[in-house]
């Protein structure tokens, strides 16, 4: 248990669907990213948030939107997603954005039909 | 534009043996460099941080060394067992960025 909690753990959706990843962290930190790792590939990131503003937005389709209501909580909203957008989704936390060091969920397992 | 890459990218190797995991990337403007372990479907397990000033750091049986300069680090584990048996990630925090880049991964097997 790394202390970043994430749900759910496996997901199987349409793509026609909406439906929501959560994550959470007990750490104390001030910056949670969202990082998508499919087969073969090397982990990308995709949103960054610190103190609840994002700062980065690796070019990830508007299919995808996140949100950060306070420092503890990041929520990926998916909606219209391909068959190709199936991967494991991970959350991690930080003490401080970008230089220090990153703890990890356990991911969520997401399969588009 | 940082890249990372990690070689070899499986290994097996029988218990008891001592084995070291490449990790090579191309900008040595960074801020630290991060092992993890991931087991088949989970998440990443932190293993060791560098920090950019310093040169290695130890846990248990393993060590992690980093040569900025010529953009190299390496992960020493000594007397290796089955549960060792993972895939290992290398990450680099570039100056400047908040973006972790991660290597492909070294998929390892200790065979009992």
């Amino acid at each position: 248990e790394t202390g970043v909690t994430q749900t759910p753990r496996h997901l199987v959706m349409g793509m026609t669907n909406k439906k929501s990843l959560k994550c959470e962290q007990h750490l104390g930190h001030n910056a949670m990213y969202w990082y998508k790792q499919s087969a073969k590939k090397p982990l990308e990131l995709m949103f960054v948030y610190s103190l609840e503003e994002r700062v980065e937005n690796n070019s990830v389709p508007s299919r995808f939107s996140p949100e950060c209501p306070n420092s503890s909580h990041l929520f990926l909203h998916l909606h219209t997603l391909q068959p190709e957008d199936s991967a494991l989704y991970l959350c991690a936390s930080s003490q401080g954005a970008g230089y220090t060091e990153a703890f990890f969920g356990q991911g969520t397992r997401l399969t588009v039909v | 534009k940082q890249e990372v890459t990690q070689i070899p990218a499986a290994l097996s190797v029988p218990e008891g043996e001592n084995l070291v995991l490449n990790c090579s990337f191309t900008d040595s403007a960074i801020y630290n460099l991060q092992w993890f372990r991931q087991d088949p479907g989970k998440g990443l397990t932190s293993l060791l941080l560098i920090q950019s000033s310093q040169r290695e750091q130890t846990s248990g049986r393993l060590n992690a060394s980093l040569d900025k300069s010529s953009g190299r680090s390496t992960l020493y584990i000594a007397a290796s067992q089955p549960g060792d048996s993972a895939t290992y990630l290398c990450a680099v925090l570039t100056s400047g960025t908040y973006k972790y880049i991660f290597g492909t991964g070294t998929r390892l097997k200790v065979l009992a």
